[in-house]
């Protein structure tokens, strides 16, 4: 019962890098999506899909791309990390757009100095 | 502007007693609600939800109340043991709909034995 699987757990960057964290779901789960948790914000979301090929921004996307080339695998790429992006990223996913519920994976933290 | 509050970020019950978690929304247009669930180092975990026609839902120890006219909700925690202690969220989506999960910003629940 792998559910949602982030990688990495732990990554420190330094500013102008460039990095990619991985999802992947085996729930064959039509919708994907990112969200950052800072302390005093909850979770914001960043990007999501509702299926291969479809993405779309949500509440903070500057600074990150997604694709999703399959239903499994959702990653999430930082094109040139800045400090402001230092948080931690949780993947979720869901059957679909009716009851609201996320499956998250574990989280992945995100350093940038 | 957050359109979720969770104005407590921190509560402490002893155990046995109830917790009451409360959770504002500004935005009238949100029609689901959902409590999440998070241990450190662990995703978020869906506990339970409820839907605007209802204004209440009961599901073991865990009961949501929904005052749409306060646009207001709680989680009551009846008896509280020292295994809740966590982390919860509140959430609000249209159309209960995932794409549109708006997370209030936490509260820490610690249950003292």
């Amino acid at each position: 019962n792998a559910g949602v699987t982030q990688t990495p757990k732990f990554q420190v960057l330094k500013t102008g890098q460039s990095m990619t964290l991985q999802c992947a779901q085996d729930m064959n789960h039509e919708y994907m999506s990112w969200y950052r948790q800072d302390p005093g914000m909850g979770l914001r979301l960043i990007h999501y899909s509702v299926g291969a090929g479809i993405t779309d921004q949500g509440e903070v996307p500057n600074g990150y791309n997604v694709s999703r080339s399959t239903t499994e695998d959702f990653p999430l790429r930082l094109l040139s990390a800045a400090p402001s992006q230092t948080s931690v990223y949780f993947c979720a996913s869901s059957p679909g757009l009716g009851t609201g519920e996320l499956f998250f994976g574990e989280g992945s933290r995100l350093t940038v100095l | 502007d957050q359109q979720v509050k969770q104005n407590s970020p921190s509560l402490s019950v002893q155990e046995g007693r109830i917790s009451i978690l409360n959770c504002d929304y500004t935005n009238s247009m949100f029609d689901y609600f959902l409590w999440y669930k998070k241990y450190p180092a662990e995703g978020p975990t869906f506990l339970i939800s409820i839907s605007s026609i209802k204004d209440k839902n009961e599901d073991g120890r865990f009961t949501v109340f929904l005052n749409k006219s306060a646009k207001h909700l709680s989680l009551h925690i009846v008896p509280s043991q020292p295994g809740d202690s966590a982390v919860y969220f509140c959430a609000a989506s249209l159309g209960g709909s995932a794409r549109q999960l708006t997370f209030g910003s936490g509260t820490q629940l610690t249950v003292l034995p």
